[in-house]
């Protein structure tokens, strides 16, 4: 079985400063992980996947997550926050093979404010 | 190309009724999924399907029902709504039916809310 932690379900940075998203997994075989974003009102856009292959993963918009294995994490980072960066966070696992790969399991979610 | 586009995009039911959620997945795109997502949380899986058949249930009850059609679109049902299955609910396709090899895209919901 698969399950996420999102540590933090509301987190507030100043425009240009760091954003940290916390995420550790609990999973029975080698997971896959991916971060998505919600905007208001819409669905989820996929930012960024891990699926064994480097260990830094780059995404869209600036994003970057770093799978941890020892400390079973996969925290997404961004430099520099900008405005249009305030949305919902979700961070997912999926099985990496077996007879469950085609579901995802999510976390709770962390808002992400930025303010001016 | 048009995206996952679900219908409809808004809707309230009374309990104990009965709805119908569609969902036309990404032109060429033979799997779609379908997730619950209840204000302040995150989405739960409920259905998958590829190929016109049934992949994968989660834990949801036998009133959630759900099938795909030739043409690879897909309709949700519930049954006896209850309060409590008040929640967006996400349709997701996808080329394949895991989701590493083959990117999910997400629609953007459809909102029910049961009263």
């Amino acid at each position: 079985a698969q399950s996420v932690t999102q540590l933090g379900s509301h987190v507030s940075v100043s425009e240009g400063a760091l954003v940290l998203l916390r995420c550790n997994y609990s999973s029975s075989v080698p997971p896959y992980l991916f971060w998505y974003v919600q905007y208001p009102n819409q669905g989820l856009q996929l930012l960024l996947k891990y699926t064994s292959a480097a260990t830094l993963v780059k995404g869209i918009n600036g994003f970057e997550a770093e799978f941890k294995k020892s400390e079973t994490s996969f925290h997404l980072t961004k430099p520099s926050a900008h405005m249009s960066d305030a949305a919902e966070y979700f961070c997912a696992v999926s099985a990496s093979g077996g007879g469950s790969n085609y579901k995802l399991t999510f976390g709770k979610g962390t808002l992400l404010t930025v303010n001016p | 190309d048009a995206g996952v586009t679900q219908s409809p995009t808004h809707l309230i039911k009374t309990r104990g009724q009965q709805v119908t959620l569609r969902c036309s997945p990404i032109s060429g795109h033979k799997s779609v999924s379908w997730y619950q997502q209840v204000l302040g949380q995150g989405p739960q899986f409920i259905f998958q399907y590829y190929e016109k058949e049934e992949r994968g249930r989660g834990n949801f009850p036998d009133r959630f029902s759900a099938r795909q059609f030739p043409n690879y679109s897909s309709e949700l049902n519930v049954n006896a709504l209850l309060l409590g299955d008040s929640a967006l609910y996400l349709c997701a396709s996808s080329l394949g039916p895991d989701t590493t090899s083959y990117g999910y895209t997400f629609g953007s919901g459809t909102r029910l809310t049961v009263v």
